[in-house]
């Protein structure tokens, strides 16, 4: 099945550095590759995805970049602030079966924006 | 609305208790999802259900026992728990079973937690 590993595990910034989380793949069919941010006690929440189809997208400060052929895609934050601070889940979507297919998470990313 | 409701926030059980949690939305969506997560860790998978069906059961022991009544409810029937069945319960929806070209934006619910006593 499919097999996601992220890192690091944790990540610690100053105010105004950029982030980088990079997130590796296993299953060559998974198409779709979204990011979520957990602050503590919430939901994650949908910060950014990306299709197979594309190799960059970017919304403001955030960004997201996909090699297919390496089978790698990555989260960069610029300019970060400490409401960046949260656990970050990087997740590859495969197909699981005929019927359909499901998110499957890395094991996350702690990230701490100092002031 | 991107809203996937879920009820209750807060449930605290024994371990020979029946107790249900419960996950709406009303976004025309038709695959719908439960996973776990533990503190600290990324959440889970345990059922998706397509268009009322489930479709994905990921080894998940009986005493965990989902049900889709109609296409904008999803239950999840738990009944002789383990302590360590504690856990954030999180609900999910997206818009179209997938399987497709394309992937479909999974919408999490605030999560019900769990302890069990």
């Amino acid at each position: 099945g499919e097999n996601v590993e992220q890192h690091p595990s944790t990540l610690s910034v100053q105010e105004g550095d950029s982030a980088v989380i990079k997130c590796t793949y296993s299953d060559s069919a998974s198409n779709y590759f979204p990011w979520y941010k957990q602050e503590l006690g919430k939901r994650p929440q949908l910060i950014i995805d990306i299709r197979s189809n594309v190799g960059e997208k970017k919304d403001q400060r955030i960004a997201v970049t996909l090699n297919k052929t390496a089978k790698h895609f990555s989260l960069h934050i610029t300019e970060t602030q400490p409401e960046d601070s949260a656990v970050y889940f990087c997740a590859a979507s495969p197909i699981l079966n005929q019927a359909g297919t499901a998110l499957i998470f890395g094991k996350g990313t702690t990230l701490s924006v100092s002031s | 609305d991107t809203e996937v409701t879920q009820t209750p926030k807060h449930l605290v059980m024994g371990m020979t208790n029946k107790k249900s949690l419960k996950c709406e939305q009303h976004m025309g969506h038709r695959a719908m999802y439960w996973y776990k997560q533990k503190a600290k860790k990324p959440p889970e998978l345990m059922f998706v259900y397509s268009y009322e069906k489930l479709s994905i059961n990921e080894s998940v022991p009986s005493r965990f026992s989902p049900e889709c009544p109609n296409s904008s409810l999803l239950n999840l029937h738990l009944h002789a728990l383990q302590p360590e069945d504690s856990a954030l319960y999180l609900c999910a929806s997206s818009q179209a079973p997938p399987g497709g070209s394309s992937g479909n934006t999974i919408y999490f619910g605030e999560g019900s937690w769990l302890t069990v006593v």
